[in-house]
């Protein structure tokens, strides 16, 4: 079956670093999305990786390695603002998005 | 640029009623939307996929019959819960694409949800 694995909950501190962790099994693979999302709110795209490496895109970046199933989501200089889910989703060999449960992160000041 | 609005935002229906969710895509062109279900601390679930003049391409498990969606244009979805009973009352989300495919590797934008609730 297709599978996608990710911390349900993390707690990091204002102004420090947190990583997000996402693991894949699915039939296929033409990308990974990552999403954040505030409660109640619909999801805000962050981040598509489809070929190996760290992309980064202001205080976030996203990595990926599909040889290994991997990605993950960096976080820096964290804001209260961040604390939020942050969902990964990756585009199998049908085009379908297949989702992850989601991240809670809870930022501390 | 690219934003994508939903109507209404929130929604309170009887059991027994139909209710309608219109998604637009209020600064582009969207030849392909969807439509998500979310329950509480759950991902979210495709139900369906529009194609703008086509029918649309319903996910496993969801019922056609009861979750009507239209593209009559490039710019408007709607999807209408017929006979809404309690079970559906949900987080609706809409998002629109520029893409061709039925799920496509261009953005994604999403609209801001509707939140149905059914008595």
């Amino acid at each position: 079956g297709q599978n996608i694995d990710q911390p349900t909950e993390m707690t990091a501190t204002e102004g420090a670093i947190v990583q997000i962790n996402c693991t894949y099994q699915t039939s296929g693979f033409n990308g990974l999305f990552w999403y954040q999302q505030h409660a109640g709110e619909a999801p805000t795209f962050l981040s598509y990786n489809v070929l190996d490496g760290l992309e980064e895109k202001g205080r976030f970046s996203s990595f990926l390695s599909r040889s290994k199933g991997y990605s993950y989501l960096l976080l820096k200089e964290l804001q209260m603002k961040d604390s939020a889910s942050y969902l990964c989703a990756v585009l199998d060999s049908n085009y379908q998005l297949i989702w992850g449960a989601g991240t809670k992160l809870i930022i501390k000041p | 640029g690219a934003v994508v609005s939903q109507h209404p935002s929130r929604v309170i229906c009887k059991s027994g009623t139909s209710v309608k969710i219109e998604c637009r895509s209020l600064d582009f062109q969207a030849t392909t939307m969807f439509w998500y279900r979310q329950f509480p601390k759950k991902s979210l679930m495709l139900m369906a996929t529009s194609n703008e003049g086509s029918k649309a391409t319903y996910e496993q498990g969801v019922e056609k019959d009861k979750f009507l969606i239209n593209h009559a244009s490039l710019t408007l979805s709607t999807l209408t819960v017929t006979s809404a009973h309690p079970e559906d009352s949900s987080f609706y989300i809409c998002s629109a694409s520029y893409g061709q495919t039925s799920i496509s590797t261009d953005t994604q934008y999403f609209g801001p949800g509707t939140r149905l609730t059914v008595l």
